[in-house]
């Protein structure tokens, strides 16, 4: 099982629509959890944090996280062609042992179609 | 602000010469983690490194290693390259909290290394 997964993409929706993206984590002494986008050729950019149980909004993103069942995801409304990218899930564990590592899923690609 | 920025944007070298790349962290920020990312295996975590002392390591052989100056300033070092080292290397920096999970990383560029 690989410690972090995000349903497979890639994931298409029209433009205005809400696109879902979900992740799931396998280490239940993570504490942290972050989503970051990365367009094609370009390094990851951070979008949401979140490290309390339930929703923490930032204009058209909503980031909901559930520890219980180890799920964080992201919701993004009015969806734009410009949100058209890789979206990556990252997970950092309690601890001394987590020092600056953040555990990434493989990514999901959206595409928003005009 | 300022944000991460790396050098060089990109580099090509051939098997067995050795690469050494350059990240500046954010003005502030103390810590600097350092990642790998490949299509097949995606963003895998090299080591981090925090006031001149490496405080973490992933999964890499010996070859790859890195340091940081005084400045927060960072390098990484990847010895005898092979064909497999040919990856997007990004580097993060983040204020460096030790006690909380909240230390939010920022990536730099990256740095396209293709090994011929």
């Amino acid at each position: 099982q690989k410690e972090v997964e995000q349903n497979s993409g890639p994931l298409s929706v029209p433009e205005g629509a809400i696109a879902s993206l979900n992740c799931t984590y396998s280490d239940r002494v993570s504490q942290s959890f972050f989503w970051y986008r990365q367009y094609s050729g370009k390094s990851p950019e951070l979008i949401m944090s979140i490290y309390s149980n339930g929703d923490k909004e930032d204009g058209r993103f909503t980031a909901q996280l559930n520890k219980a069942s180890q799920y964080v995801s992201l919701l993004i409304r009015d969806s734009q062609p410009s949100d058209s990218a890789t979206y990556l899930c990252a997970v950092k564990r309690a601890g001394g042992t987590s020092y600056g590592k953040l555990t990434f899923g493989q990514g999901t690609i959206l595409t928003v179609h005009p | 602000k300022a944000g991460v920025t790396q050098t060089p944007r990109y580099l090509i070298k051939t098997r067995g010469q050795q690469v050494t790349l350059s990240c500046s962290p954010i003005s502030g920020h103390r810590s600097v983690s350092w990642y790998q990312q490949t299509p097949g295996q995606g963003l895998q975590f090299l080591f981090e490194y925090f006031s001149e002392t490496q405080r973490n390591k992933g999964n890499f052989p010996g070859r790859f290693s890195g340091r940081q100056f005084s400045n927060s300033r960072s390098e990484m070092n990847v010895s005898t390259l092979e064909l497999g080292d040919s990856a997007l290397y990004l580097c993060a920096s983040s204020v460096g909290l030790a006690s909380t999970g909240t230390d939010t990383q920022y990536f730099g560029p990256g740095t396209r290394l293709t090994v011929l």
